[in-house]
């Protein structure tokens, strides 16, 4: 089993929708979680820090659900720029944090 | 401003050759990464570091190693390459803190074709 699962998609949605990704991790003890985000052809970056508490940052919403162990990233008012590929990011505990990447979600915006 | 330089844009080797790829970074950060990646597999780690000298096996470490002279540095080897070593490679680093500090800062990659 996977230790980070993500729907690979293409989500193919047109401007101006709404739209969530999912993400599910098998270790509870996990410790904190990311959403970056990869351009075609770029490096991945940070986009938003998931709390347990829900953190919202413009049109992008994390939420976390440990019970049930996944996370979530929806994208109100879709832009065209919004086009990129959506990777989760789990961290564990080893001597430091050590990071698990989803196979990563792609986001498809068209006009 | 944060700052992770790969020494190579692109590369093109051949099977049985030694290849260098070298990672910089400018934020003084203890702990440094190597991943491949690849379509349909995702990001998967290779080696880390937490310090000076100090490295550890990731999930894919065999055909690679790794050396860490110098804080803002790491370095990948590939002994002798294969064509199977064909990927994007991505080096990281964060500064090591409670767990949601250490956030990764990625280099902009480095494709390597091996023929």
């Amino acid at each position: 089993r996977k230790e980070v699962e993500q729907d690979p998609g293409p989500f193919n949605v047109p401007e101006g929708a709404t739209v969530a990704f999912n993400c599910t991790y098998s270790n509870s003890a996990s410790q904190s979680f990311f959403w970056y985000r990869q351009d075609c052809r770029k490096e991945p970056k940070l986009l938003m820090s998931v709390y347990s508490s829900g953190n919202e940052d413009g049109r992008f919403t994390a939420q976390l659900n440990r019970a049930s162990q996944y996370i979530s990233l929806l994208i109100r008012d879709s832009k065209l720029s919004d086009s990129a590929t959506y990777l989760c990011v789990v961290n564990g505990k080893g001597g430091s944090y050590i990071p698990t990447f989803g196979r990563g979600t792609s986001l498809i915006v068209h006009p | 401003d944060v700052k992770v330089t790969q020494s190579s844009r692109y590369l093109v080797k051949r099977t049985g050759e030694k290849v260098f790829l070298e990672c910089v970074q400018d934020m003084d950060h203890e702990n440094m990464f190597w991943y491949r990646q690849d379509p349909g597999l995702g990001l998967r780690l290779i080696y880390f570091s937490y310090d000076v000298k100090m490295k550890e096996k990731g999930d894919i470490p065999e055909g690679y190693s790794v050396s860490r002279e110098k804080k803002e540095r790491f370095s990948l080897i590939l002994e002798s390459a294969s064509t199977n070593q064909t990927s994007m490679y991505l080096c990281a680093s964060t500064h090591r803190g409670t767990s949601d500090q250490e956030t990764q800062y990625f280099g902009p990659g480095t494709r390597l074709l091996v023929l």
